[in-house]
């Protein structure tokens, strides 16, 4: 039973272009969460999706970011434009519908590097 | 303004020795505290957990005490081992759902052989 995987575990952009993350969540769960952790800091949540709807976008910049969980296929986090400050390390977490935060389990992460 | 601090960056302990990691909070309504321990190239790992409707929780080697009145939880890891050596993040909510916890930015343990 595979867990929860993410691709790629490292990307290299450079300023102004665009950056894909992948989450596939572990079998049998519905629900994504994605978190950012910038260096020296904890993990600081993003959003919250089910299959083809967002739950809970409050962590979400207003800008250049957005997610989407499809009926098919793995989660995306899609930044547009990045910019240096967008350098971090992106984890996503699944769960089953119940959101209870010790039943979440994590992805390995991808380490985001803009030039 | 940081709402969950862990002051010390880093920790090195004897194996063998208790390992005591410390985390503080500032909102006195949050009321669920989670620990998780971060190996290097994965994800966090859910350790263990404490409402605060309790003030000590214990599974096996890992204990986690909390002080509401101090805002201020711990967790203890006895007898110690080289392959506790991690990063451990404390995290905090006002309830149980997953998007609501803020964390702490983290201690690295170090256990030496």
């Amino acid at each position: 039973n595979a867990g929860v995987m993410q691709n790629p575990r490292h990307l290299v952009r450079r300023r102004g272009q665009e950056a894909r993350l992948r989450c596939s969540p572990m079998k049998g769960h519905s629900h994504v969460y994605w978190y950012r952790q910038l260096p020296e800091e904890g993990l600081k949540f993003m959003v919250y999706l089910q299959k083809e709807n967002i739950i809970d976008e409050s962590g979400m910049p207003k800008e250049r970011f957005s997610a989407e969980f499809p009926k098919e296929g793995p989660s995306i986090l899609r930044i547009q434009q990045v910019v240096r400050g967008d350098s971090a390390a992106y984890f996503c977490a699944s769960s089953r519908p119940s959101g209870n935060f010790d039943e979440q389990f994590f992805g390995p992460g991808t380490r985001l590097t803009v030039l | 303004d940081q709402q969950v601090k862990q002051n010390s960056p880093s920790l090195s302990v004897q194996e063998g020795r208790i390992s005591i990691l410390n985390c503080d909070y500032t909102n006195s309504m949050f009321d669920y505290f989670l620990w998780y321990k971060k190996y290097p190239a994965e994800g966090p790992t859910f350790l263990i957990s404490i409402s605060s409707i309790k003030d000590k929780n214990e599974d096996g080697r890992f204990t986690v005490f909390l002080n509401k009145s101090a805002k201020h939880l711990s967790l203890h890891i006895v007898p110690s081992q080289p392959g506790d050596s991690a990063v451990y993040f404390c995290a905090a909510s006002k309830d149980n759902y997953g998007q609501n916890f803020v964390f702490g930015p983290g201690t690295r343990l170090s256990v030496l052989p």
